[in-house]
């Protein structure tokens, strides 16, 4: 079945140091693919999509590209602030998963000033 | 613009017994899903519904039913509750159902089952 796999955290950053979050998936034909951020105590708010492969999704500085070759949505920003200080879901929709939503175990950032 | 609203915020419950949860969509989307996320966990799909009927299922036990009104906006219910249903409960709503279409979700319901 369908997965996502994500690098495990916590990552802790310095304020304006460069982020990656690693996401790979596994799924049959053609899925989208989500970033998703979740603040303390709150419920999960989209960051970016891609929907076919060589997309690039971008937001807020946020960006990742769905990489079919090497089955992969990596999550980047060049200059982080401590605000962005939260976890971060990648998942997956496809066909085979009906529209649900599926998704990795999150990668918790903590960016200190 | 109202966005995905839930109700109640928190909620403790005994085991055994039965807990609603309510959920109103985004205006103008139609579809609403229901996700479980334990702590320090990513969400679990548990349904969905469209058109007021359950489209699909993830793998969860019949405990868990849920329904959707002619507003659209649906209520998931739990019955003989477990400890291992102390969760986050998270609405979903989108207009429409595929795989690209967007997902904005609620703040979610923190239940407690003692």
């Amino acid at each position: 079945g369908d997965s996502v796999t994500q690098m495990e955290g916590p990552v802790t950053l310095s304020e304006e140091a460069f982020l990656t979050i690693n996401c790979t998936y596994t799924a049959t034909g053609y899925p989208s693919l989500f970033w998703y951020v979740q603040y303390p105590g709150e419920g999960l708010q989209l960051l970016l999509k891609a929907t076919k492969a060589d997309d690039k999704g971008s937001n807020k500085g946020f960006e990742a590209t769905y990489r079919k070759e090497t089955t992969s949505f990596h999550l980047e920003k060049g200059s982080v602030q401590v605000s962005d200080s939260a976890v971060y879901f990648c998942a997956l929709s496809s066909t085979n998963s009906g529209y649900a939503l599926n998704f990795g175990k999150g990668t918790s950032l903590l960016v200190t000033p | 613009d109202a966005g995905v609203t839930q109700s109640p915020t928190h909620l403790i419950k005994t085991r055994g017994q039965q807990v609603t949860l309510r959920c109103s969509p985004k205006s103008g989307h139609d579809t609403v899903s229901w996700y479980q996320q334990a702590l320090g966990q990513g969400p679990q799909f548990i349904f969905q519904y469209y058109e007021e009927e359950e489209r699909q299922r993830g793998n969860f036990p019949d405990r868990f039913s849920g329904h959707q009104f002619p507003n659209y906006s649906s209520e998931l219910n739990v019955n003989a509750l477990l400890l291992g249903d102390s969760a986050l409960y998270l609405c979903a709503s989108s207009r429409g159902v595929g795989i690209s279409y967007e997902q904005y979700f609620g703040p979610g319901t923190r239940l407690t089952v003692t």
